[in-house]
């Protein structure tokens, strides 16, 4: 099973600012087959990145994603208000379990 | 417009069985992958596991193997996750949740069914 882990935990910014968040596997993820949802407080995930780099429909452009092999990024370029929520990377590459990350806060500081 | 429409919250007593229920529509139901994520209050996303209506076949991850049933009803355009014996720590909001291939990413969710289990 592949285990993936999110940095930073939790991570502090204005609007406006850059952020960076990290999703590192413990192994090769085959076919970059790693995807990014968001989550608001009290409604289901959303999908953001699919294919490590490819946006959802209706996906605004600033946010991105990049990686290849253990090591991806998601990075949203300039904040707005409603980005501040939990993100979270998932694997899909390997047979099942299709595993999650345990999360990013973004938070507004 | 796809959508998925999950059943009410459910409060239920240690030891009680429960089925609850997701409802796809705007799509083919039996071309799909169904998935369910747990999400522990306060906690993160967990895959329990998926099925295709098409054929019922059913995947589980290991740490839920065993501990719940997935099924789903084609002709109803339904899929199922069921407890036969509950237990508190399977309190928890549960997400249904669509994808195309066994080996794919989910691009559409249910709202999500909070399931209380407690004495």
């Amino acid at each position: 099973e592949i285990v993936l882990t999110q940095s930073p935990g939790t991570l502090s910014l204005s609007p406006g600012e850059r952020a960076t968040l990290s999703c590192r596997a413990s192994q090769s993820v085959s076919s970059s087959y790693l995807a990014w949802y968001q989550q608001k407080p009290g409604q289901a995930p959303r999908l953001l990145i699919y294919g490590a780099s490819s946006r959802a429909t209706g996906i605004p452009d600033r946010f991105s994603g990049s990686g290849s092999g253990t090591d991806f990024t998601l990075t949203i370029s300039r904040l707005e208000p409603e980005d501040f929520a939990v993100y979270y990377c998932q694997q899909y590459g390997s047979s099942p379990p299709n595993t999650f990350g345990q999360g990013t806060k973004l938070e507004i500081k | 417009e796809v959508q998925l429409v999950q059943s009410g919250a459910e409060v239920k007593k240690p030891g009680e069985s429960l089925k609850i229920s997701c409802k796809g529509s705007g799509y083919s139901f039996t071309s799909y992958w169904i998935g369910w994520v747990r999400q522990m209050p306060g906690k993160g996303l967990e895959w329990m596991g998926i099925i295709y209506p098409g054929d019922s076949d059913t995947r589980y991850s290991p740490s839920f193997q065993g501990q719940v049933t997935i099924s789903a009803d084609k002709s109803i355009s339904t899929a199922y996750l069921q407890w036969s014996s509950l237990k508190a720590s399977d309190t928890a909001m549960y997400y249904c949740a669509r994808q195309r291939g066994s080996r794919y990413y989910f691009d559409y969710w249910g709202q999500g069914t909070l399931v209380t289990v407690s004495s």
